[in-house]
C-alpha cells in the first residue's frame, strides 16, 4: 500500500530557531501533499496543500512565512517553522494524494511532534 | 461555513454492545463523508468512505442527507476496534478534507 514518511518523528527546539519537518512519499508519486496542524486532543486542521513545483496555497489564519512549504518533487514536500515560539508546539502531520483526481485517498504519515522551548 | 460535528469525545461500550459513532456535517453543496480510524501509536488511515458504500471492519455507515449525518455503526463491538475516530468531509470539486473533533472509542473487555 501507498506510505508516507514523516522526519524527524520527533523535535525540541530553543525559541527563535528554525525546524524543517520532511514528507515523502515512499512508493508513489504525489501530485499533491498536504500539511495538517493537531492541538492536543483536537482535531486536524489544514494548514496549507502544496502542489508539486508550485507555490502552495495555505488557508485562512495560516502565516505562510512562518511556515514555509517547498514541494520540490513529486515524493518529498517539506514544512520549515521559522523563528519558531512555544505556541508553535503542536503535532504536525502531512498527507499525500496520488494522482490529479480529487477523489483520490489522501494517505498519512505518521506526524511529527514539535516542541519549541 | 462548513463544518462536521462529532458531539461524543469519548464512548465506552462493553465487547459485543452495538456501537454507533455520531457524525453531522453542514455543507451545501455535494459532499463526500469519510471515516478514518487512528489506533493507539498509529497512524490516521482511512476506514471507509460513503461512496464506497462498504463495511470495513463490520463497520458501515450510510450518509443521510436530509439529516446531514452520516454516523458510524458496528452491530458487535471488539475490543481491537478501541482507536480515535474522525468524521471528515470533503466539498465537491475539492482535496481539502474538513474533520470532525474525533471520538475516542473504548471497548471494554
Amino acid at each position: 500500500g501507498a506510505v508516507v514518511s514523516q522526519h524527524p518523528s520527533w523535535v525540541i527546539c530553543k525559541s527563535g530557531t528554525s525546524v524543517k519537518i520532511e514528507c515523502r512519499s515512499l512508493d508513489f508519486q504525489a501530485t499533491t501533499m498536504f500539511w495538517y496542524r493537531q492541538f492536543p486532543k483536537q482535531s486536524l486542521m489544514l494548514m496549507a496543500t502544496s502542489n508539486e513545483g508550485s507555490k502552495a496555497t495555505y488557508e485562512q489564519g495560516v502565516e505562510k512565512d512562518k511556515f514555509l512549504i517547498n514541494h520540490a518533487s513529486l515524493t518529498l514536500s517539506t514544512l520549515t517553522v521559522t523563528s519558531a515560539h512555544p505556541e508553535d508546539s503542536s503535532f504536525y502531520i502531512c498527507s499525500a494524494k496520488q494522482g490529479f483526481q480529487a477523489y483520490n485517498e489522501q494517505f498519512f504519515g505518521p506526524g511529527t511532534r514539535l516542541t519549541v522551548l | 461555513a462548513q463544518r462536521v460535528t462529532q458531539p461524543e469525545k469519548l464512548l465506552s461500550v462493553f465487547k459485543g454492545a452495538p456501537v454507533e459513532l455520531k457524525c453531522n456535517y453542514s455543507y451545501s453543496g455535494s459532499p463526500e463523508l469519510f471515516w478514518y480510524v487512528q489506533y493507539s501509536r498509529q497512524r490516521l488511515q482511512l476506514l471507509l468512505r460513503h461512496i464506497s458504500r462498504e463495511s470495513i471492519k463490520g463497520f458501515t455507515a450510510d450518509l443521510n442527507k436530509g439529516e446531514t449525518s452520516f454516523h458510524l455503526k458496528k452491530p458487535f463491538a471488539q475490543e481491537e476496534d478501541s482507536a480515535m475516530y474522525y468524521c471528515a468531509l470533503r466539498m465537491d470539486s475539492s482535496y481539502k478534507l474538513i474533520f470532525g473533533s474525533g471520538t475516542r472509542l473504548l471497548v471494554r473487555p
